[in-house]
């Protein structure tokens, strides 16, 4: 069964400090992966996605890798800004039965402070 | 191009009544997906479907809920004689080619709050 963690839950940084959110996730055989951004009491937002076959990912201050042998992802923000705060998830493609579906994690809390 | 769109944003409902959520895809997607986030937890897979067929419904609890896509008009999640365990944000993605090649594009969610 696939199970994805991110780590940490929640996370407090300066506003301009560069930024590390982890993902990992049980079972290799996934066909991509997807970043995405909620804000309190919105819906989501993606950010990047990575197709199995690619490293990584890039949109503006935004960088995703994707290391799909280990299990892992990370997102890194570059100069944080008070507005990059949110909740962001993770979640990977996987296809069961002729069926497909997004498993995501529990998120990473994102607070930059001004 | 419209994004998802859900209604109502809101529902309120008392135990034993019907909640009924619907979701109209992005123009030209034909793959529907709804999610369930529950309080403190993560986004859960509930049901995928495409138009008039459901192709899984493996997330959906046995009884009360049900989906439907119509060839004509939105995709319809019904929740039947709700109870407070029901109370979640219930979120609903389309796709235009399934999320084995494509993106999944995310509704604004319809929060639901069982009395």
């Amino acid at each position: 069964k696939q199970e994805v963690t991110q780590i940490p839950a929640a996370l407090s940084v300066p506003e301009g400090e560069n930024l590390v959110l982890n993902c990992s996730f049980t079972d290799s055989a996934i066909y991509n992966l997807q970043w995405f951004r909620q804000d309190p009491g919105k819906g989501l937002t993606s950010l990047l996605l990575i197709q199995s076959s690619q490293r990584e990912q890039t949109s503006g201050r935004l960088n995703a890798s994707l290391d799909k042998s280990s299990g892992r992802s990370t997102l890194y923000i570059a100069a944080s800004q008070p507005g990059d705060s949110a909740t962001y998830l993770c979640a990977v493609c996987i296809t069961q039965g002729g069926s497909e579906k997004l498993v995501f994690g529990k998120g990473t809390k994102l607070t930059v402070n001004p | 191009n419209a994004g998802v769109m859900q209604n109502p944003r809101h529902l309120v409902r008392r135990r034993g009544q019907e909640a009924r959520l619907r979701c109209s895809p992005m123009k030209g997607h034909s793959h529907v997906y709804w999610y369930r986030q529950l309080p403190e937890e993560g986004l859960k897979f509930m049901v995928y479907l495409q138009k008039e067929n459901i192709i899984d419904e493996s997330g959906m609890p046995k009884e009360r809920f049900s989906a439907e896509f119509p060839k004509e008009g939105p995709s319809i999640l019904r929740i039947q004689q709700v109870v407070r365990g029901d109370s979640a944000a219930y979120f609903c993605a389309s796709s235009p080619l399934g999320g084995v090649r494509g993106e999944q594009f995310f509704g604004p969610g319809t929060r639901l709050t069982v009395l």
